[in-house]
């Protein structure tokens, strides 16, 4: 069974400037999460999908990040326009509950924003 | 105070001791208690999961979670220089259902 899979592995942009993170969660897990890691700092939640619908979106950190899951398969996190304080790690993991259930982890996005 | 704690280390430990890894939390309502390992430059990987109050073995791994006391700990028996990582202590449930809350992680050598 193929895990969480996410797209770029590593992307660098410069600041003002957009970029579209992917995740393929596991096939059949409705729960899908975002998480950021920034340099020094612990894993930070952003957002929960379940199928669809925008679960939990309190961790996302402003109007610039915008967070899709067209179809409850896939999901597309968008950063518009990128400043330099959004370099980091991001994770996407997918669990097949919310409550209790085990989150596997995404190998995360690179991003780096000069 | 945050809301999950871990002392970042780094925890050095000779090969085949006994590394002890510890947490503690602020959230009451907390109920579900994860441990991840994560390589550098990899993703966080499941080790221990643990709901209950009390211990959990799992091999070389024991989980220890006391609710009172808002603590939970890895034990990690005959270490060996495979088990350097970073160790993070994620919680789930009360206030943050669903999401994860993460210490910033223990860092952990083993050295031969």
């Amino acid at each position: 069974e193929a895990g969480v899979t996410q797209f770029p592995s590593h992307s660098v942009i410069e600041k003002g400037q957009t970029v579209t993170l992917r995740c393929d969660p596991i096939s059949g897990h409705d729960n899908l999460y975002w998480y950021r890691r920034v340099m020094g700092k612990e894993i930070k939640f952003l957002l929960h999908f379940v199928k669809e619908s925008k679960q939990d979106e309190s961790g996302m950190p402003n109007n610039r990040f915008l967070a899709e899951r067209t179809g409850g398969t896939y999901s597309t996190l968008k950063v518009q326009p990128a400043e330099l304080e959004d370099s980091g790690v991001y994770f996407c993991a997918s669990s097949a509950g919310a409550h209790q259930e085990t989150q596997y982890f995404g190998p995360g996005t690179r991003l780096l924003v000069l | 105070q945050k809301e999950v704690e871990q002392n970042s280390g780094p925890l050095s430990v000779p090969e085949g001791a006994i590394a002890s890894l510890n947490c503690t939390y602020s959230d009451r309502g907390s109920q579900s208690f994860f441990w991840y390992r994560q390589y550098s430059g990899k993703s966080p990987e499941l080790i221990m999961f643990i709901y209950s109050n009390g211990d959990k073995e799992d091999g070389r791994f024991t989980a220890q979670l006391n609710k009172a006391s808002q603590y939970v700990s890895l034990l990690i028996r005959d270490s060996q220089p495979s088990d350097s990582a970073t160790y993070l202590c994620a919680v789930n449930g009360g206030t943050s259902y669903g999401k994860l809350t993460f210490g910033q992680g223990t860092i952990l050598t083993v050295h031969p």
